[in-house]
């Protein structure tokens, strides 16, 4: 059963518009969120998290939004760039009771192609 | 951050074969983590990897199909063994900062 899901395999914008990428999570003990952007033959790199004490977080041109109630977050890319065209992982963090480390659940992510 | 060197970055092997995968981090870590990319499909983690003593494996993780060496704090290998065309995947390390988790740049195996 997928904790983490991304219902949108792939997602195509114009230049300049706003991306947005939506994300579902179903376990209430994750207490951190995070975006990732894959591009191919590298690994995924951090792009922009959210803490679950907070609704947004913004760096640049993207922000994150986090709806506790509903169990949703969105990351919105604007304008966007052809250089954004990458797939992009929404991930949930739990830390691990005692051990000092948390666990990442991965959802199975969204292709963007931003389109010149 | 972290850099994480990770060879090779692709291969094909032969079923019933074994590849092994090296990571290397610039700084010291407690743990690194090991996961998987199967096509379509998220990343999973396989194992976690401390120094100094056996890898804790996830369900549905073995260590006889995945053993992993973690000789020091800076470098860990993963084997993938007797391998099959459903081992085709990207596999991934990983060392966790403070709230974000860093990544090497994979390595694509193709088993045929």
């Amino acid at each position: 059963d997928q904790q983490v899901k991304q219902n949108s395999p792939s997602l195509s914008v114009q230049e300049g518009r706003i991306s947005i990428l939506n994300c579902d999570y179903t376990n209430s003990m994750f207490d951190y969120f995070l975006w990732y952007k894959k591009y191919p033959a590298e690994g995924p790199t951090f792009l922009i998290s959210i803490s679950s004490i907070k609704d947004k977080n913004e760096d640049g041109r993207f922000t994150v939004f986090l709806n506790k109630s509903a169990k949703h977050l969105s990351l919105h890319i604007v304008p966007s760039q052809p250089g954004d065209s990458a797939v992009y992982f929404c991930a949930a963090s739990a830390k691990i009771s005692g051990a000092g480390s948390y666990q990442l659940t991965f959802g199975k992510g969204t292709k963007l192609s931003v389109i010149p | 951050s972290a850099v994480i060197s990770q060879k090779p970055s692709r291969d094909i092997c032969q079923r019933g074969t074994s590849l092994t995968i090296q990571c290397q981090v610039d700084s010291q870590v407690t743990m690194m983590f090991w996961y998987r990319q199967q096509p379509g499909q998220s990343l999973t983690l396989i194992a976690t990897a401390n120094q100094g003593s056996e890898a804790t494996y996830e369900s549905g993780f073995v260590i006889d199909k995945f053993p992993i060496s973690r000789p020091n704090l800076t470098f860990s290998t993963l084997t993938v063994s007797n391998l099959s065309p459903e081992d085709s995947s990207i596999y991934l390390c990983s060392v966790q900062g403070n709230t974000e988790a860093f990544f090497g740049q994979g390595t694509r195996l193709t088993v045929v």
